[in-house]
């Protein structure tokens, strides 16, 4: 089976610019994850959501970030406008949302950002 | 909130044991997982926990006891390919099933 299939893999942007990040979850999950990890901060969770609707945005830095979920395989992550201090590796994952061990969560590959 | 801490770093010997040590605080406990992060690469998940006790799962062992809000995963008989992070996440049940990982350890094994 596919895992979390995340894109772009790498992206070098220029400060400024709009980055938009595209997940697909594992078919059948209906949790979905965006996290965001730099050395300094470790794995910060952005939000989450459940069913396609956004259960906790707390973590999203600042209204530059916006994410969406349109349906059940396909999720954005959206910066707009881009600065330095975004650089990092953006990670999708997903579960099943279900109690107990149903709510592992796998994980994309990353998506590489660097904002010059 | 939740916080989770453990270790920034450890370093072990090829063939011996190490254990490592999370913290945690939070409502609405519903499981602790353990993740194994190589350097460049995504965070792969090793062990979930949500009964107090031991799993078993090869060479490696992941303990939970929730009364004092900790765990440990035990590596045993270590590779030089497990030098990587291990990271604690605790999951809590808030409309859904949020997860928060903590820093994670950095575990170096020499030969």
């Amino acid at each position: 089976d596919a895992g979390v299939i995340q894109s772009p893999r790498h992206e070098v942007t220029e400060m400024g610019q709009e980055v938009t990040l595209r997940c697909k979850p594992i078919s059948g999950h209906n949790s979905l994850f965006w996290y965001r990890q730099t050395m300094m901060r470790g794995l910060e969770l952005l939000i989450y959501f459940n069913n396609n609707v956004p259960i906790d945005d707390s973590g999203m830095p600042e209204d530059r970030f916006s994410a969406k979920m349109p349906n059940a395989s396909f999720s954005t992550l959206k910066i707009q406008p881009s600065e330095p201090r975004d650089s990092a590796v953006y990670f999708c994952a997903s579960s099943m949302g279900h109690p107990g061990g149903g709510n592992t969560i796998y994980f994309g590959e990353g998506s590489w950002l660097t904002v010059v | 909130g939740q916080n989770i801490d453990q270790p920034t770093e450890m370093t072990a010997t090829e063939g011996a044991i190490v254990q490592i040590n999370c913290t945690y605080q939070t409502s609405g406990f519903n499981g602790l997982f353990w993740y194994q992060q190589h350097a460049g690469e995504a965070p792969t998940f090793l062990s979930y926990n949500v009964l107090d006790g031991l799993e078993e799962k090869g060479r490696f062992s992941s303990f939970l006891s929730r009364s004092k809000g900790y765990s440990y995963l035990l590596l045993k008989e270590l590779q030089m390919k497990d030098s990587a992070s291990y990271l604690c996440a605790v999951s809590n049940h808030t409309g859904g099933f949020k997860t928060i990982f903590g820093a994670g350890t950095r575990l170096f094994v020499k030969a």
